[in-house]
């Protein structure tokens, strides 16, 4: 079965500083992947996803992610962290069943960014 | 593009009691899903309806049920409240059927069961 596991409920980082989100994934076919971002108070809002066309993902508020195969990974990165970064994100895979598709999300990461 | 709508933002209901939670998705969307966020378990996929049919299912007692309309507006029943069903209730709607689709998040009703 498809599944998605997120290491690291908590991550902290100094403003400036590299933001790694790890992400890795089980599948037995090409999967595509999703990375969200959820502010409090507030519903997901999609960063990027990679959807089996370049393995470098580029999405919004500089953020970042590599599709790496080999290492089944998916990990978020953003050079330097912003105040406005502290968030909970999620990755998540997209997956077929009975003839459609349904998300299985990870139990996501909190991300404080220290001053 | 107005976004997604959820109605109402927040509720308060005792054990026993039913609650109907609407949605309203982003015009043109024809997938609607519904999700149960916890600090314990993450986000929970409950179902799916495209098109007035009830196309996924996640792994939730009958309690939970749901429904689409000919507008695509969605709403989703809880009965029987119990403690644990105190959450936030989120829906996702998408233009559907296809893996690499977007979805796109209202901002949740936030049940709570007394």
């Amino acid at each position: 079965a498809q599944s998605v596991t997120q290491l690291g409920s908590h991550v902290s980082v100094s403003e400036g500083a590299l933001v790694l989100l790890r992400c890795n994934y089980s599948s037995s076919v090409p999967p595509y992947l999703f990375w969200y971002v959820q502010y409090p108070n507030q519903g997901l809002q999609l960063l990027l996803k990679y959807t089996s066309a370049a393995t470098l993902v580029k999405g919004i508020n500089g953020f970042e992610a590599e599709f790496k195969k080999s290492e089944t990974s998916f990990h978020l990165t953003k050079p330097s962290a912003h105040m406005s970064d502290a968030a909970e994100y999620f990755c998540a895979v997209s997956v077929a069943t009975s003839g459609t598709y349904k998300y299985i999300f990870g139990t996501g990461t909190r991300l404080k960014v220290l001053a | 593009k107005a976004g997604v709508t959820q109605t109402p933002r927040y509720l308060i209901k005792t054990r026993g009691q039913q609650v109907t939670l609407s949605c309203s998705p982003i015009s043109g969307h024809r997938s609607v899903s519904w999700y149960q966020q916890t600090p314990g378990q993450g986000l929970q996929f409950l179902f799916e309806y495209f098109s007035e049919t009830q196309r996924n299912k996640g792994n939730f007692p009958g309690r939970f049920s749901g429904r689409q309309f000919s507008n695509s507006r969605s709403e989703m029943n809880v009965s029987t409240l119990e403690l644990g069903d105190s959450a936030l209730y989120l829906c996702a709607t998408g233009a559907g059927g296809l893996g690499t689709d977007t979805q796109y998040f209202g901002p949740g009703t936030r049940l709570t069961v007394l």
